[in-house]
């Protein structure tokens, strides 16, 4: 079983729409949660990140972990074409460099105008 | 803020032959990473590289096969040996600061093996 489970997608939605991104995860001992928001031909940017449990807001986007579950979410309200963008869950048990951060495989997301 | 550069930013390698993929940071960082994208997979840690100490090498990795050099606080490398076709991935390096969270990736070396 991989540690952390994204749904590839591809996801298309019109413009304005809410978009709900999912990851599942297996290790009950991760605390922190990140987002990342890969374009075309780019590298990884951080988007969001929470620790443990509870929602997190930022602008458009809503980050939301439910541990007892083992299930993170991010939102993104009003949808963009500038949202198009693979999104990558990541996670670890620990912020500090040298431990491990387990990723999705990432979920394309298109906004059509 | 990091700013990351990488050369090359794409190649097509022959089999059996080697690339190495250099890592540009436009500041001083202590660990600098490489990273595995392959499509449809996770991204995967490769190794982690320290200025002045030999890569420590994630499980699945080893350092015949990606040597990596990191002379200074600015700049790594990454060597693909003796590439096949499975080795066509991107790569990319990140840093971070202690909490890596944080960390920021470079643009990814997209690497074809024939």
């Amino acid at each position: 079983q991989k540690e952390v489970e994204q749904d590839p997608g591809p996801l298309s939605v019109p413009e304005g729409a809410i978009v709900s991104l999912n990851c599942t995860y297996s290790n009950s001992a991760f605390q922190y949660f990140m987002w990342y928001r890969q374009y075309s031909r780019k590298g990884p940017e951080l988007l969001m990140y929470t620790y443990s449990s509870g929602n997190k807001e930022d602008g458009r986007f809503t980050a939301q972990v439910d541990k007892s579950s083992k299930y993170i979410s991010l939102f993104i309200r009003d949808s963009q074409p500038s949202d198009s963008a693979t999104y990558l869950c990541a996670m670890s048990d620990s912020p500090h460099t040298g431990n491990q951060f387990y990723f999705g495989t990432g979920t394309s997301l298109t906004v059509i105008p | 803020s990091a700013v990351i550069s990488q050369k090359p930013s794409r190649d097509i390698c022959q089999r059996g032959t080697s690339l190495t993929i250099q890592c540009q940071v436009d500041s001083q960082v202590t660990m600098m990473f490489w990273y595995r994208q392959q499509p449809g997979q996770s991204l995967t840690l490769i190794a982690t590289a320290n200025q002045g100490s030999e890569a420590t090498y994630e499980s699945g990795f080893v350092i015949d096969k990606f040597p990596i050099s990191r002379p200074n606080l600015t700049f790594s490398t990454l060597t693909v040996s003796n590439m096949s076709p499975e080795d066509s991935s991107i790569y990319l390096c990140s840093v971070g600061p202690p909490v890596r969270y944080e960390q920021y990736f470079g643009p990814g070396t997209r690497l074809t093996v024939t």
